[in-house]
């Protein structure tokens, strides 16, 4: 299994509170991935990163900020939550290794996230 | 942008008989990769095929096969005598081979009748 950790687990909080996921990765791949889970809409990426300090905007990026400054550290940041961000959050990497990028993404457990 | 559809928000199956998942896609490009993940009420997605577009071969593991065709751009899942274990969500997702990013259809509910 790839090394993906998401912490923190679960979390509630309440409407406009700050909130921080992490996810860490020991697999020293280069791409990383925050996507939200909601039913009826599947899997919606959020951020993504390339490299340390290169990230981009996904399809469902207003009001979520992400941060990489190391490569095996990618975090997403709700600046003020609202009830609409509660969700599941999934984080997941890519490889470009050596040996060639298989294009599949790798999963962590997911973070569910309640907002009050 | 690409879009992944499945049309079957929710499916059932006799425990051992077989169940096939629709899954099409829109694009405009011609080298992509195609992927079914599974997820069971863990909430783990675990990676079930791959099918590389260049690939005539439909792709198989075990019980799980798919049928391309990318002519008409679809991308079935066929479970093959079906095991309580398979009960779980299923998601399709195309990823540009020129890309970063995946995109998920919205998923299929799969359940096993004892």
């Amino acid at each position: 299994d790839a090394g993906i950790t998401q912490s923190p687990r679960h979390k509630v909080t309440e409407t406009g509170t700050p909130v921080t996921l992490r996810c860490h990765q020991t697999e020293n791949h280069r791409y990383m991935y925050w996507y939200r889970q909601d039913p009826g809409h599947g899997l919606r990426l959020i951020h993504y990163s390339y490299g340390v300090k290169d990230t981009d905007k996904g399809e469902v990026s207003d009001g979520y900020s992400v941060s990489r400054s190391k490569t095996e550290d990618f975090l997403l940041t709700l600046e003020s939550a609202t009830s609409s961000q509660t969700s599941v959050y999934f984080c997941a990497i890519s490889g470009s290794e050596a040996g060639g990028n298989t294009g599949e993404l790798f999963f962590g457990e997911g973070s569910r996230l309640t907002v009050l | 942008a690409q879009t992944v559809t499945q049309s079957q928000p929710e499916m059932s199956v006799q425990e051992a008989e077989t169940v096939t998942l629709s899954c099409t896609y829109d694009t405009s490009e011609s080298d992509y990769y195609l992927f079914w993940y599974k997820q069971p009420p863990s909430r783990q997605m675990i990676l079930v095929i791959r099918q590389e577009a260049y690939k005539q071969q439909n792709a198989t593991e075990n019980r799980f096969s798919v049928n391309f065709q990318k002519a008409a751009k679809s991308f079935s899942l066929k479970i093959s005598d079906s095991q309580l274990g398979d009960a779980a969500m299923y998601f399709c997702a195309y990823r540009s081979a020129l890309g970063e990013k995946l995109t998920f259809g919205t998923g299929t509910r799969l359940t096993i009748i004892p």
